[in-house]
C-alpha cells in the first residue's frame, strides 16, 4: 500500500467542524482513498472512501485534492462520540494478491473538547 | 447480512502456553481475511492476511501462525506465547478489490500474557 501521512493528534471543540488532513503524495492512479476510525477498545470502522470526486455520507465528507496527493476528512459537527483515532489508507482498485493487503498507519488521535 | 465472530473477548495466558484464536465470517463467500495486533497505545499491526483457503501471507516474522481451514474461518495460533504477544487482536474481512473494500472488524480479543 502507498504511504500516507497524518498528524499524530488534533483537538476540536464540540459542535464545531473538524478537518482531518492526510497526505499521500505517492498515490497511484488506481488507488482509492479510504478512511476508518477506531473508538476506544473497539475495532476500526469504515467511514468513507473515494477516488477523485468529493464524497458525502451520513458520517462525514471526504474532500480530495485535484492532484489527489492529499485529502481531508470533514466531520461537520463534532460530538464527543467522534473522539477516536482516524486512519487514512490507500487501496489499489486492481485486485491481486498483493493489493489485498490492508495496512494502517498510526492515524490521527482526535480529541473533542466539551 | 454479513457478520464476523471473534472469540474469546479476553484471555489471560501464561508465558510458554499455546494460543488459538478463532474468527468466522457469515453471510459472504471467498472473503479476504486479516489478523491484526494492537499493543497498548499503539497502531494496528497487520500480522497475516488471506485471500483464500491455503493462501496466507505473513507480514511480521514472529512466533505466531495463521491457518484458514475453511473459506470463512481464520485461526491465529502460537505454540509458545511470549510476554510481548500481549495486546488487542483483531480479525477483519473484506470483499476483494480496492474499489469497495470496506473492511469489517470483529470485536477483538484482549490477550494478556503473564
Amino acid at each position: 500500500d502507498a504511504k500516507t501521512t497524518q498528524p499524530n493528534s488534533m483537538e476540536s471543540n464540540e459542535e464545531e467542524p473538524v478537518h482531518l488532513p492526510c497526505n499521500h503524495s505517492t498515490i497511484s492512479g488506481t488507488d482509492y482513498i479510504h478512511w476508518y476510525r477506531q473508538l476506544p477498545s473497539q475495532g476500526p470502522e469504515y467511514v468513507i472512501h473515494g477516488l477523485t470526486s468529493n464524497v458525502n455520507n451520513r458520517m462525514a465528507s471526504l474532500a480530495i485534492a485535484e492532484d489527489r496527493k492529499s485529502s481531508t476528512l470533514i466531520l461537520h459537527r463534532a460530538t464527543l462520540r467522534d473522539a477516536a483515532v482516524y486512519y487514512c489508507i490507500l487501496r489499489d482498485g486492481l485486485s491481486n494478491f498483493g493489493n489485498e493487503k490492508l495496512t494502517f498507519g498510526t492515524g490521527t488521535r482526535l480529541t473533542i473538547i466539551p | 447480512s454479513q457478520t464476523i465472530h471473534q472469540w474469546p473477548a479476553t484471555l489471560v495466558q501464561p508465558v510458554g502456553s499455546p494460543l488459538s484464536l478463532e474468527c468466522t465470517v457469515e453471510g459472504t463467500s471467498n472473503p479476504n481475511l486479516y489478523w491484526y495486533r494492537q499493543a497498548a497505545g499503539r497502531g494496528l499491526q497487520l500480522l497475516f492476511y488471506s485471500v483464500g483457503i491455503g493462501q496466507i501471507s505473513s507480514e511480521v516474522p514472529q512466533n505466531l501462525s495463521a491457518s484458514r481451514p475453511q473459506d470463512r474461518q481464520f485461526i491465529l495460533s502460537s505454540k509458545k506465547l511470549l510476554l510481548s504477544d500481549s495486546g488487542f487482536y483483531l480479525c477483519a474481512w473484506s470483499v476483494k478489490g480496492g474499489m469497495n473494500t470496506e473492511a469489517f472488524f470483529g470485536q477483538g480479543t484482549r490477550l494478556t500474557v503473564v
